[in-house]
């Protein structure tokens, strides 16, 4: 099993482009989440998913938008990038009851 | 949005050193979990922590489930260097959404 994976892992934008990031999982897991990491912030929720079909925001959900079409996938779009949005984006699975999260590798952004 | 307090922020230890760490809320968890990133990765689950009063062994590495259920500690006995890293613990209540803690960054002196 590949776990969750996460593609591009590095892209550079410019402000007001706009990109997507792909999260996929072959865990059959229910439970998908997208975060950013940023120094000494810890993780922050963006968006999370509970099932295909479905999305919610999380903590920090402005300026993103999700869709999950099919179970193992979650996508994560930037509609028009800022500064603010240079980070570290992980994506992470977890079975329903959404407790023990599995993490992708990572996407870092760059937006100039 | 809510935030668990984790302590310290940074270790500075010599290879061989057990290690502490802690993590503590104003709020009541029922799931506590500690993960490690190292750099360049996404965090990896280590221990998970579902009773109070828990303690659960994962080799050199022991986490413990508080008695109030407001705080987690995570220990390392006889450091390595592949100990090395960021370790995360977060906390949820329920079937919310887990709370992470900022991260103890750990270094060790060869």
């Amino acid at each position: 099993n590949a776990g969750v994976t996460q593609t591009p892992k590095f892209r550079v934008l410019k402000t007001g482009q706009s990109m997507t990031l792909l999260c996929a999982q072959d865990m059959n897991h229910e439970y998908m989440y997208w975060y950013r990491q940023d120094p000494g912030m810890g993780l922050r929720l963006i968006h999370y998913s509970v099932g295909e079909g479905t999305t919610a925001k999380g903590e920090v959900p402005d300026g993103y938008n999700v869709s999950r079409l099919k179970k193992q996938n979650f996508l994560l779009g930037l509609e028009s990038a800022a500064p603010s949005q240079t980070s570290v984006y992980f994506c992470a699975s977890s079975d329903r009851g959404g407790r023990e999260q599995y993490f992708g590798p990572g996407t870092r952004l760059t937006v100039t | 949005g809510q935030q668990l307090n984790q302590s310290p922020q940074s270790m500075f230890i010599q290879e061989g050193e057990d290690v502490s760490m802690n993590c503590t809320s104003s709020s009541i968890f029922n799931t506590w979990l500690w993960y490690k990133q190292d750099p360049g990765e996404g965090p990896v689950l280590l221990i998970a922590l579902y009773k109070a009063g828990e303690l659960t062994s994962n080799g050199r590495l022991t986490a413990q489930f508080g008695i109030t259920r407001k705080d987690s500690f995570l220990n390392i006995s006889a450091s390595i260097p592949s100990d090395v890293g960021i370790y995360f613990c977060a906390g949820q209540r329920g079937a919310q959404k887990l709370v992470f803690g900022q991260g103890t960054r750990l270094t060790i002196n060869p």
